[in-house]
This record gives structure tokens, C-alpha cells and sequence, in this order.
């Protein structure tokens, strides 16, 4: 979906260097969510925020962290990469006051930490 | 928590018949939602359906639909006419009603052939 960008698409970096995955909305959403794909797992949670002001752990938010900028933009951040976060990452934004809870994802970001 | 189980790894079906993607999952939970989500090769997730737990009627997207049956846990896509680019890996995801802590299947690869 246009709607949600995220940069860069692709990236490789090396072991215990810090890296920063960002994430736009213009769909106006109030919550983002930030997620990584593996082979054989699907997608799983990592951190996800319903406001600026807030922000929740999800599943394996073992080293990341997070940043809500603005409303319309959400940073993924690993402080120093290991290889075993090798994988594609996904951001999704979501609005509940639209009555139907349904996210909607990036283009994804593939990492390569050597 | 809750786990989502997709036990097809692959399958395969040729242009203009139909499909069904097998889903099951497990909560104890009676309010929830259950989506399907398409990842084509350019890897974007794309929404194919949803459906509200509280709903009885089954959910349709012109040529795909759902078998829900809430007593056995079970959420399986069918795919009618299937086109070419149906060709994409399928992830059956479920969430809590207003959890936004989604869940995901494995997923399933499908492979449409002319």
C-alpha cells in the first residue's frame, strides 16, 4: 500500500552497528506497528504504538527499540545488530475509529546483518 | 496465548479451479477477529478478508470466501477461478478484540499453473 512507506527497502549492515528502519503513513491512522518476517514463522510483533504518546511491547522486542516521531512516522531501531535479526521487516498502521480493525502493511524492509 | 496453525506448506492448483487454504487456531477468547493476508512475490501483505468472530455469516471477496466455524476453531480460505496471480504466499492471522497483538500462521504457498 502507497499509503506506507518504509526506508530503506533494503539493507545490510554488519554485526554491532546501529541501524534505523523508518516508517510514513499519510493514511491518517492513529496506531503503527512494527513487525519481522522469518521463513517458516510468518510475521511477529516486535512493538506497536496507539498514539504518539504510547508505546507497547509485542512479542520479541528483544533488542529493538522504538520511536513515534509524529503521528505519521514510527522508527525501528536495532541498537546493535546481531545476525539472527537477519529478516524482512515489516511496519502497518491501523484505525480503529474507522469501526473495522484492519492493518495495513508496507512494502517491507529486508536487513542483512553480517 | 493464542497460536494460529496453517499445516499446508505449499499446494498448487491449476488456473480456473479452486482452492482451500486450511487455517485452525487456538484461544479461549469468544470476541475476536481472523484475516487472510496475501504476500505475492514483490512481498508487499496485502488484506484479502476478514471476518468478526461474533458474525455467523462467513465472510466473501468475490472470488474468495471463508469457511468459519467457530466451535472447531477452523478459518479456511477458498479461492475460486483461480488466476495467476492468485501465485503467493497466504498468512491466516488472528487478533484478540481490540488487541492489536496479531498473530500469524506460517503461511502457506500457493502456486496457481496455466
Amino acid at each position: 500500500d502507497a499509503d506506507v512507506t518504509q526506508t530503506p527497502r533494503n539493507r545490510i549492515t554488519k554485526t554491532g552497528k546501529r541501524i534505523m528502519l523508518e516508517c510514513s503513513q499519510t493514511k491518517g491512522h492513529d496506531r503503527m506497528y512494527w513487525y519481522r518476517q522469518d521463513p517458516g514463522l510468518g510475521l511477529r510483533l516486535i512493538y506497536y504504538s496507539f498514539d504518539v504518546k504510547d508505546i507497547n511491547k509485542g512479542e520479541i522486542s528483544d533488542g529493538y527499540s522504538v520511536s513515534r516521531q509524529a503521528q505519521a512516522k514510527f522508527s525501528l531501531s536495532l541498537e546493535s545488530a546481531i545476525p539472527n535479526q537477519t529478516a524482512l521487516y515489516f511496519c502497518a498502521t491501523s484505525d480503529l475509529a474507522q469501526g473495522r480493525e484492519t492493518q495495513y502493511f508496507g512494502p517491507g524492509t529486508r536487513l542483512l546483518v553480517l | 496465548a493464542q497460536t494460529v496453525t496453517q499445516s499446508q506448506p505449499e499446494m498448487s492448483v491449476q488456473e480456473a479451479e479452486t482452492v482451500t487454504l486450511s487455517c485452525t487456531y487456538d484461544t479461549s477468547e469468544s470476541n475476536y477477529y481472523l484475516f487472510w493476508y496475501k504476500q505475492p512475490p514483490s512481498r508487499q501483505m496485502i488484506l484479502v478478508i476478514r471476518q468478526e468472530a461474533y458474525k455467523q455469516q462467513n465472510a466473501t471477496e468475490n472470488r474468495f470466501s471463508v469457511n468459519f466455524q467457530k466451535a472447531a476453531k477452523s478459518f479456511s480460505l477458498k479461492i475460486s477461478d483461480s488466476q495467476l496471480g492468485d501465485t503467493a504466499m497466504y498468512f491466516c492471522a488472528f487478533m484478540k478484540n481490540n488487541n492489536n497483538d496479531m498473530r500469524f500462521g506460517a503461511g502457506t504457498r500457493l502456486t496457481v499453473k496455466p
